[in-house]
């Protein structure tokens, strides 16, 4: 089983400020490495697949990237709205099960 | 627009099924993709349940496997979930989510708003 391992636990930052969400890997997960947003009292959103592909309607303020088994969630310059939980997950090529990491909370400083 | 919309009972007894049921509008279930349950324990984190096609085809989690049955009614335009033997462990907001599609593999990309289900006697 892969684990999925976030850094930090919480990131608390200002806005217009840029913000770095690492993600790391057990094992090789073939770049099928999603990123998640996740506020208050709302399901996730996805926001990039296949470690740096920004899905639809996504701003270009956020960017997927990937090093070996280092994935990395980058927002350039931080919108009020940003601050949330963000989640990596990770999925086999078949059967496509997959698991999630324990988040990271990104906050107000 | 593709939406989802779970329901189902919100509170389940200790030992007894949870069931709860999928509604997907604005796409047919029929037309090539997975669709998966997810559940996030209060204060905690996101956990794949499990995933079914069209055909009838499953996979679930490992670590539930033994508990969940994934059914699909493509009549209705609808599937559902059943979890059996239920402890507290179960309490959680429950998500349905349109999944991978059957020719790629990608991330689940809509979701329903998620439905609070309360494991207690």
């Amino acid at each position: 089983e892969i684990v999925l391992t976030q850094s930090p636990a919480t990131l608390s930052l200002s806005p217009g400020e840029r913000a770095t969400l690492s993600c790391r890997a057990s094992q090789s997960v073939i770049s099928y490495l999603a990123w998640y947003q996740q506020k208050p009292g709302q399901a996730p959103r996805l926001l990039i697949y296949d470690a740096s592909k920004r899905a639809t309607g996504i701003p270009a303020r956020f960017s997927g990237s990937e090093s070996g088994t280092d994935f990395t969630l980058t927002i350039s310059s931080l919108e009020p709205e940003d601050f949330a939980v963000y989640y990596c997950q990770q999925r086999s090529n078949w059967p496509p099960e997959y698991t999630f990491g324990q988040g990271t909370k990104l906050e107000i400083k | 627009q593709v939406q989802l919309q779970e329901s189902g009972p919100g509170l389940v007894k200790p030992s007894e099924t949870l069931s709860l049921t999928c509604t997907v509008s604005g796409y047919s279930i029929s037309s090539g993709y997975y669709w998966g349950w997810i559940r996030q324990p209060p204060g905690k984190g996101l956990e794949w349940i499990g995933s079914i096609y069209h055909s009838g085809g499953t996979y679930s989690n490992p670590s539930l496997k033994s508990r969940v049955t994934i059914s699909i009614d493509t009549s209705k335009n609808q599937f559902s979930l059943k979890l059996s033997s239920v402890t507290a462990a179960d309490t959680a907001v429950y998500y349905c989510a349109r999944d991978t599609p059957n020719t790629v593999i990608r991330p689940a990309d809509v979701w329903g708003k998620g439905t609070t289900v309360t494991v207690s006697s």
